[in-house]
């Protein structure tokens, strides 16, 4: 299947400051890719979708100031969380769309904030 | 909008067994039924996938069936392995033109040897 990675994919962080998140699709172009939430032993929740060249579109509930997300290339989106505080500890997880309509996931990065 | 329920949430097998896992969508307009499987801390692979065209499909040991009328889909692994032991996760789509995935709430199957 196609490659997606995602970096870093542990990282710790004073409460404050800002983490960026890298998604990459290795052996594919992606319009589109996914940002998801997962808290442990619980489902992936959809953040928002990202579209390369346009504004992300974000899920209900999500804070846009707070999560900002970047599609500036068929190959990349990022996730910054801003000013993080330690309810924003979890597994993030993105994911690529092939032409085909398939779905393939990075490998998930551990955001701890202390 | 779309709403994915997944049964059982934990399932214990025996190895040599058959493992049913069963989702329930809401959206009629659903066409795409991906199956995942996550092992701890690490990313959800796809196993198997459905569109909404066929009734069936089936990989080896792995099949997943598709039932329109009553908007549910099934995951049925035989001969179940130890290396089967994971989360499993159903999801579905109601938007084709950017595969926008709702997940069901996972099942954790336990293969004991």
């Amino acid at each position: 299947g196609a490659v997606v990675s995602q970096h870093p994919s542990r990282v710790i962080c004073k409460s404050g400051t800002s983490v960026k998140i890298e998604c990459r699709s290795l052996d594919f172009q992606a319009t589109t890719m996914f940002w998801y939430r997962q808290f442990p032993k619980k489902s992936l929740m959809l953040m928002a979708t990202s579209n390369e060249g346009s504004k992300a579109t974000y899920e209900q509930g999500v804070e846009k100031d707070k999560f900002l997300i970047n599609h500036a290339s068929l190959t990349l989106s990022t996730l910054t969380v801003t000013s993080a505080h330690p309810e924003d500890s979890s597994f993030y997880i993105c994911s690529a769309r092939t032409e085909a309509g398939e779905l393939f996931f990075g490998e998930g990065s551990r955001l701890t904030v202390l | 909008g779309e709403n994915v329920e997944q049964h059982p949430s934990t399932l214990s097998v025996q190895e040599g067994d058959s493992a049913v896992i069963k989702c329930t969508y809401s959206d009629s307009a659903s066409n795409y039924f991906p199956w995942y499987k996550q092992e701890l801390g690490k990313r959800p692979q796809l196993i198997i996938d459905i569109r909404s065209n066929v009734g069936e499909k089936k990989d080896q040991r792995i099949a997943v069936t598709l039932n329109k009328t009553a908007k549910h889909f099934s995951l049925h692994i035989t001969e179940t392995q130890p290396e089967d032991s994971a989360v499993y996760f159903c999801a579905a789509s109601t938007d084709t033109g950017f595969q926008k995935l709702v997940f069901g709430t996972g099942t954790r199957l336990l293969v004991s040897p």
